[in-house]
């Protein structure tokens, strides 16, 4: 099993504050992914980044993928209510599985 | 785009029982589908991996008698939880990944409840 790290754990912050999330690990991975998930619902894909120190923006999201395929981060600029939910990283392993971070669950407060 | 049907959305059953969760991709074919495990405010667990017309592989620590899982078609994996027991409970999830894309597809969970 792969691990990886993410942190924060918990984050709660007010509507209009930006944030970012880190997803750390030891491990290569050929290609990152990072998803969001409701609560009783499967996770929702919102990028696949491959190429290291690649950068994907996404609307208010920018993630970028490490120089070394081993960690990655998302930027929310101007966070909204909306954005609440848990973050959740995932590596994709050498089975085309995938290895899920510890996730980060975020709270944004109108 | 693809999409994953997963059901039951939500079970109960008593202690000893056994229940199965089925997982469809109702748009494409699925020779493979991972099967997660999610406790309260925790990340997806990988249990296992399942392949269409052959065993499925477990990761380490996960019990091949206890979870059973079958791909008998391109498009349908079940995972039943043989003899259920109360630390059975969770919420379990099942993806495959996308043709053509590089992104997974998820099934929307089952909640089950061993009582």
């Amino acid at each position: 099993t792969q691990l990886l790290e993410q942190s924060p754990q918990f984050l709660s912050i007010q509507e209009g504050e930006n944030l970012t999330v880190y997803c750390n690990s030891s491990s290569v991975f050929s290609s990152l992914q990072w998803y969001r998930q409701e609560p009783g619902e499967g996770p929702v894909l919102l990028v696949t980044v491959v190429t290291g120190g690649e950068v994907k923006k996404l609307k208010r999201l920018t993630f970028q993928f490490g120089d070394a395929r081993k960690d990655s981060s998302l930027h929310i600029t101007a966070a909204q209510p909306g954005d609440t939910g848990l973050y959740l990283c995932a590596g994709k392993g050498g089975a085309n599985n995938l290895f899920f971070g510890t996730g980060t669950r975020l709270t944004v407060i109108p | 785009g693809a999409v994953v049907s997963q059901h039951p959305s939500r079970v109960i059953c008593k202690s000893g029982t056994s229940v199965k969760i089925e997982c469809r991709s109702l748009d494409f074919q699925a020779t493979t589908m991972f099967w997660y495990r999610q406790f309260p405010k925790k990340s997806l667990m990988l249990m296992a991996t399942s392949n269409e017309g052959s065993k499925a592989t477990y990761e380490q620590g996960v019990e091949k008698d206890k979870f059973l899982i079958n791909h008998a078609s391109l498009t349908l994996s079940t995972l039943t939880v043989t003899s259920a027991h109360p630390e059975d409970s969770s919420f379990y999830i099942c993806s495959a990944p996308e043709v053509g894309v590089l992104g997974y597809t998820f099934g929307s969970g089952t909640r089950l409840t061993v009582v």
